[in-house]
Formats: structure tokens, C-alpha cells, sequence
């Protein structure tokens, strides 16, 4: 079964900072992975999808890595402004031609300015 | 108008109440989704159906009932719950991953309270 976890599950970080946040997964079995963004009470807005053969994909300051042999994906933030400040969220889906995207319980960003 | 888009953005119903919510997606996707997402839980898949087909019904209380009409429209159709119901009730669509990345897009959320 697989499980997603994502460490630190908040983050206080001044302006201007380089970031990691970090997503596990324990079934390397993936077809693809997501990065969202969620703000307090609205909906998730995807950032990034990295295919299960893709290594990294990068929009603007953000790039994803994909290492799917040690289950871990990473998104870098550079430059962080208050603005990035938000629930960051992973999820992956699995290849077995189900359509269950299985999500980690997301990383709280604050960037302070 | 474009994305996913779901009404009523809130709601309060008492525990014997009937009331729907509404999913509308206008990016010509097959697949749609009903997640649930509670305080300090991951999001918790409810239902999936693909081409008004339900492929995916994660155990969930028949008190909630799915309908999808059609590909772009999706209903969530809420009987007698609980306070433990209350959430942000969350929707989503997606191409089908076999002919495309399967890229998940959301709409905005159904915040819910049960009283």
C-alpha cells in the first residue's frame, strides 16, 4: 500500500531563502507526481507534474526532482517571498491503471518578511 | 468560464437535512473526483468516475451519494451526517492518465459544517 510522507510539516523561513521540501513515497511503482499549492480554506493549485520517467521539471523559481529507485522527490523554492506562503502537497499515482492519486499531509510554509 | 468550479462554496446543514453539492469542469477531462480533506489528515479519496462511470468508491458512508451525469458535471448528495462530516469537500478532474500526463486539476472547495 502505498504511503506518502512529507518532512518538516512546517517551515519558518526568512525572505529571500533558498528551500527544500521533501516527499516520500514507499512504492517506487509510480506513473506520475504531483506538486500542489494550497491556501488557507481554498483549493489545491497544481505547480509542477513530473512524469515516472522524468528526473526534475522546473517552473519560475520552483523546481521538482523525481528519484523514484529511493521513493523521494524534492521541490526548491529559490529566492522565497512572503508571497510563497502556503500548504505544500505532494501526491503520487501509482501505474497499477487506477485513477487513486495518494497525497501526503503537506508541508505549512510561512516566509517571513 | 474555465477549470473546476464548485458551488456552494459554504454550506451549514443540521444532521437531518438533505443537500447537494455541485462540480463543474470545463477542460474537456473524462476523469472526476471527490476528495475530502480534514484538519491534519491527508486528502482522503471519496469517489472516482471516468466517462459517468464509477471506477473508485473508497468505503465511503452511504449517507453520501455521487452523481455524474455527464463528464463535465459531478454531484456530491448529502443525507443525515454527522458532525464529524465537516470539511472542505474538494473536486477535481483529470484527463485519463493512459492517453495523457493525468495531470489532477481542483476546483476551489464545499466548505461544510454539520451542526
Amino acid at each position: 500500500k502505498q504511503e506518502v510522507t512529507q518532512i518538516p510539516a512546517a517551515l519558518s523561513v526568512p525572505e529571500g531563502e533558498n528551500l527544500v521540501l521533501n516527499c516520500s513515497f514507499t512504492d517506487s511503482a509510480i506513473y506520475n507526481l504531483q506538486w500542489f499549492r494550497q491556501d488557507p480554506g481554498k483549493g489545491l493549485t497544481s505547480l509542477l507534474l513530473i512524469q515516472s520517467s522524468q528526473r526534475e521539471q522546473t517552473s519560475g523559481r520552483l523546481n521538482a526532482s523525481l528519484d523514484k529507485s529511493s521513493g523521494r522527490s524534492t521541490l526548491y523554492i529559490a529566492a522565497s517571498q512572503p508571497g510563497d506562503s502556503a500548504t505544500y502537497l505532494c501526491a503520487v499515482k501509482g501505474t497499477s491503471g487506477t485513477y487513486k492519486y495518494i497525497f501526503g499531509t503537506g508541508t505549512r510554509l510561512k516566509v517571513l518578511a | 468560464e474555465t477549470g473546476v468550479t464548485q458551488t456552494p462554496r459554504h454550506l451549514v446543514m443540521g444532521m437531518t437535512n438533505k443537500k447537494s453539492l455541485k462540480c463543474e469542469q470545463h477542460l474537456g477531462h473524462n476523469a472526476m473526483y471527490w476528495y475530502k480533506q480534514s484538519a491534519k489528515k491527508p486528502l482522503e479519496l471519496m469517489f472516482v468516475y471516468n466517462f459517468k462511470e464509477q471506477t473508485e468508491n473508497n468505503s465511503v458512508p452511504s449517507r453520501f451519494s455521487p452523481e455524474c451525469p455527464n463528464s463535465s458535471h459531478l454531484f456530491l448528495h448529502l443525507h443525515t451526517l454527522q458532525p464529524e462530516d465537516s470539511a472542505l469537500y474538494l473536486c477535481a478532474s483529470s484527463p485519463w492518465p493512459g492517453f495523457d500526463t493525468g495531470e489532477l486539476f481542483f476546483g476551489e472547495g464545499s466548505r461544510l459544517t454539520v451542526l
